[in-house]
């Protein structure tokens, strides 16, 4: 399997809900990667897990929570969001940090 | 941190011409530069990466210079095809023992005429 995978493709929560992202990579690859991309701008990033532990997160509100369960898995449990938070939200693997980085699909969130 | 600016913003090249992008780093640790081709509603897709131990890279239509004294890297596509068209995203990163993270530039929009 040499594809990053995410689930679900499209996603609508309201202010209130909780709702997780997922994220899965079956290349070995121990490096994972969140990043929230607003139309026209960039993939911005928000945190990296290296070897299933934390290793950046970029002044992430609380209301976004990650979790590594194993070295092939990423969540990103989201609860209290705000519509500004509404973006696409990228997962990305790499064998380590010092490699290539692979995107999966995304997440086409909407916050209502 | 680093800070990666990319230009231009937009670029509309007639199918079948070279289309250049340029991009400048400000750290002068950053040893690795990737370049991504995102096409509208899909992933980012790395289409060829330097490190900076190499001045230059090819890939049959599509080359990469670094300019490591400069701190600046380009992305060159020759005889461009309809296919071509989408935005393109520079970053850079370096060494940094697990947390290495990519800076991105802002992004070309290159649009091909046929």
């Amino acid at each position: 399997d040499t594809e990053v995978t995410q689930t679900p493709k499209h996603l609508v929560m309201g202010m209130t809900n909780k709702k997780s992202l997922k994220c899965e990579q079956h290349m070995g690859h121990r490096a994972m990667y969140w990043y929230k991309q607003k139309a026209k701008k960039p993939p911005e990033l928000m945190f990296v897990y290296s070897y299933e532990k934390l290793s950046i997160n970029e002044s992430v509100p609380s209301r976004f929570s990650p979790e590594c369960p194993n070295s092939s898995l990423l969540n990103l449990h989201l609860h209290a969001l705000q519509p500004e938070d509404s973006a696409l939200y990228l997962c990305a693997s790499s064998l380590s940090g010092q490699n290539e980085q692979y995107f999966g699909p995304g997440t086409r969130l909407t916050v209502t | 941190g680093e800070n990666v600016e990319q230009h231009p913003s937009t670029l509309s090249v007639q199918e079948g011409d070279s289309a250049v992008i340029k991009c400048t780093y400000s750290d002068s640790a950053s040893n690795y530069f990737p370049w991504y081709k995102q096409e509208l509603g899909k992933r980012p897709q790395l289409i060829i990466d330097i490190r900076s131990n190499v001045g230059e890279k090819k890939d049959q239509r599509i080359a990469v210079t670094l300019n490591k004294t400069a701190k600046h890297f380009s992305l060159h596509i020759t005889e461009t095809q309809p296919e071509d068209s989408a935005v393109y995203f520079c970053a850079a990163s370096k060494t940094n023992f697990g947390n290495e993270k990519l800076t991105f530039g802002t992004g070309t929009r290159l649009t091909i005429i046929p």
